[in-house]
């Protein structure tokens, strides 16, 4: 049983250019989320979905897309990253959006230069 | 919003010692979930206790157990008999409904 698998691991980006960071966990969890953690400032959510086709924006959504076409995919999106996005990224899940625990990946160090 | 404060940075303890991490939480909900998280270097976040605010009673998970107050909203975390690999950050959190919210953390060394 994988979990919740993110992709990739580590990253580095030139300011102004694109990617997308992977989320996909198999527990048949409704509810997936997108953190970031900074030194000092614990983890803060930047998008959140309840379900297959159902978004919504958390604390720091600013320079963020995401989708969730399906149950187990909810890929992050970085249009034009900026320095002041290097950080690790951490994607979570629970079977509902009641108060469950948070299943988390091992997150993603991505640096922008 | 809810909000969740650890006010301790950073903390110490000898081995086989007691410490207490603190964490407080603003919420008008009745109805909600409190957490610790603790993440070792390895940056994995792995779950050390929960504890529901509708139980009066404290949790407890082997060396770790935890002081609520509901009325003070406080949340505090306690470990005993510490030991090397319980160094780490540790993450309080609030759920309620809907989006998991951490605190700051703080950063535990263990003395040898």
């Amino acid at each position: 049983n994988a979990g919740v698998t993110q992709t990739p691991k580590f990253q580095v980006l030139k300011t102004g250019q694109s990617m997308t960071l992977q989320c996909a966990q198999d527990m048949n969890h409704e509810y997936m989320s997108w953190y970031r953690q900074d030194p000092g400032m614990g983890l803060r959510l930047i998008h959140y979905s309840v379900g297959a086709g159902i978004t919504d924006q958390g604390e720091v959504p600013n320079g963020y897309n995401v989708s969730r076409s399906t149950t187990e995919d909810f890929p992050l999106r970085l249009l034009s990253a900026a320095p002041s996005q290097t950080s690790v990224y951490f994607c979570a899940s629970s079977h509902s959006v009641t108060n469950e625990k948070l299943f988390f990946g091992s997150g993603t160090q991505l640096s922008v230069l | 919003a809810q909000t969740v404060t650890q006010s301790q940075p950073e903390m110490s303890v000898q081995e086989a010692e007691t410490v207490t991490l603190s964490c407080t939480y603003d919420t008008s909900e009745s109805d909600y979930y409190l957490f610790w998280y603790k993440q070792p270097p390895s940056r994995q976040m792995i779950l050390v206790i929960r504890q529901e605010a509708y139980k009066q009673q404290n949790a407890t998970e082997n060396r770790f157990s935890v002081n609520f107050q509901k009325a003070a909203k406080s949340f505090s975390l306690k470990i005993s008999d510490s030991q090397l690999g319980d160094a780490a950050m540790y993450f309080c959190a609030y759920r309620s409904a809907g989006d998991m919210r951490f605190g700051a953390g703080t950063r535990l060394t263990v003395k040898p």
